[in-house]
């Protein structure tokens, strides 16, 4: 059954420094998420993908945060200079199709731990 | 904007006793609605979801929920819980008018369940 993959499975980095997380959605899928939760708190939508662009972002997505289709397997967020609020579980997601009646599919998650 | 509720953060519970999951969401329009399942070092699955028709749906390994429009609820409920069912349970919602589909999540349950 095919699977979205997230790599690496846990990210430590100091503050200022920049990371990029990567995914690898379901090779048929066109529409691509990012979700983080940080420790104790909800999961939370930041960014859609779709055809090369953003569909949406939430008031999360700052201009520190940037997402990239770089080939055509891999889905990447980077975090330009991460700050200690950025420590989280970051869920990588993907779908055939958009809309409200479409299945997301996630990824196992990337923690990041920004010391 | 939506907003998730899961009332219970952590419930422990001995093999076949019975499971019910709080989830409460606000919004003004018409939702879809989903449960979520994240077993230890894995992904997030599907459990089940509601779109339209019979309130009661049923999802995989014996997970069922029923959703109240009146009380805004999707509760999830299993009348006999194993120890495999050890994880971690977010209810999630759609705006059925959304044309890319974000989720709007809970915090989560962890159930953990004793042999």
């Amino acid at each position: 059954e095919p699977e979205v993959t997230q790599t690496p499975s846990h990210q430590v980095t100091q503050m200022g420094q920049e990371v990029i997380l990567r995914c690898v959605p379901i090779s048929n899928h066109l529409y691509f998420y990012w979700y983080r939760q940080i420790l104790g708190q909800k999961v939370e939508f930041l960014v859609s993908f779709y055809n090369n662009e953003i569909s949406e972002k939430s008031e999360i997505f700052d201009d520190q945060f940037s997402v990239e289709r770089p080939d055509g397997s891999n889905f990447t967020l980077k975090i330009r200079s991460t700050k200690l609020e950025d420590s989280a579980m970051y869920f990588c997601a993907s779908s055939e199709l958009a809309g409200a009646y479409n299945e997301q599919f996630f990824g196992p998650g990337t923690r990041l731990t920004v010391l | 904007a939506q907003s998730v509720s899961q009332h219970n953060h952590h419930v422990i519970l001995s093999e076949a006793a019975s499971l019910e999951l709080g989830c409460n969401y606000s919004y003004g329009g018409t939702v879809n609605l989903f449960w979520y399942v994240q077993y230890p070092g894995q992904h997030l699955q599907l459990l089940l979801k509601y779109f339209s028709g019979d309130p009661l749906v049923k999802g995989i390994k014996g997970f069922e929920a029923e959703f109240i429009k009146s009380k805004f609820s999707f509760n999830l409920r299993k009348p006999s819980v194993q120890w495999s069912d050890t994880a971690e349970y977010f209810c999630a919602v759609k705006d059925r008018g959304s044309t890319l589909g974000r989720l709007y999540f809970g915090r989560g349950t962890q159930l953990t369940v004793w042999p």
